[in-house]
């Protein structure tokens, strides 16, 4: 099964840094997903990490170490426009399973000027 | 990236009756999935769409319940059964697995349902 957990919601002002944290316990690990949702719209894929370390694209970069089943998404150079729900996904599965993704409640970031 | 559009954007319906969402995406992909989206909660997974076979679904979905086609590499059907006002979510196609850019997986603009 998985148990994928996030904080519920997080604030921070422009300009700022915020680091958004996702533990999660999972079989059969196959990839960790970023996803960016404003309200009423689909997610938009952020970024995607299998191997342990930092990726970075951009004002977002996001870090995987999966010994510690541990991932955080750090923001930089807020914009008001960052405010949105930030989840976290697991994907499971190999060869006709793969791509199966499980997903966190979400974290809703309020940016304030 | 993958562009993927779905019919309808947003339905109302009443209770008993079936709707069908239809996913079409702008080229062959591997893998096809939908998602579900209760209000105010996250995304959660009812099925795997497989191509010349029938869906693998998660606990707690059933096939009676979310009958699912998908009779290309291109294209997914999801049917929500006997709609309940428990059925009002956003139902979202996905996809992935596809070339260069397997690693990656998009999500479809979604099904807006109210169930009545």
């Amino acid at each position: 099964g998985q148990n994928i957990d996030q904080p519920t919601e997080m604030t921070a002002t422009e300009g700022a840094i915020v680091q958004i944290n996702c533990t999660y316990q999972t079989s059969g690990f196959n990839g960790l997903f970023w996803y960016q949702q404003h309200a009423g719209e689909a997610p938009t894929f952020l970024s995607y990490n299998v191997l342990d370390g930092l990726e970075e694209k951009g004002r977002f970069s996001s870090f995987l170490s999966r010994s510690k089943g541990y991932s955080y998404l750090l923001l930089k150079e807020l914009q008001m426009k960052d405010s949105a729900s930030y989840l976290c996904a697991v994907r499971e599965g190999r060869g006709s399973t793969l791509g199966r993704l499980y997903f966190g409640r979400g974290t809703q970031l309020t940016v304030w000027p | 990236s993958a562009v993927i559009s779905q019919k309808p954007s947003r339905d109302i319906c009443q209770r008993g009756t079936s709707l069908t969402i239809q996913c079409q995406v702008d080229s062959q992909v591997t893998m096809m999935f939908w998602y579900r989206q209760q209000p105010g909660q996250s995304l959660t997974l009812i099925a795997t769409a497989n191509q010349g076979s029938e869906a693998t679904y998660e606990s707690g979905f059933v096939i009676d319940k979310f009958p699912i086609s998908r009779p290309n590499l291109t294209f997914s059907t999801l049917t929500v059964s006997n709609m309940s006002p428990e059925d009002s979510s956003i139902y979202l196609c996905s996809v992935g697995g596809s070339g260069t850019l397997s690693y990656e997986q998009y999500f479809g603009p979604g099904t807006r349902l109210t169930v009545t």
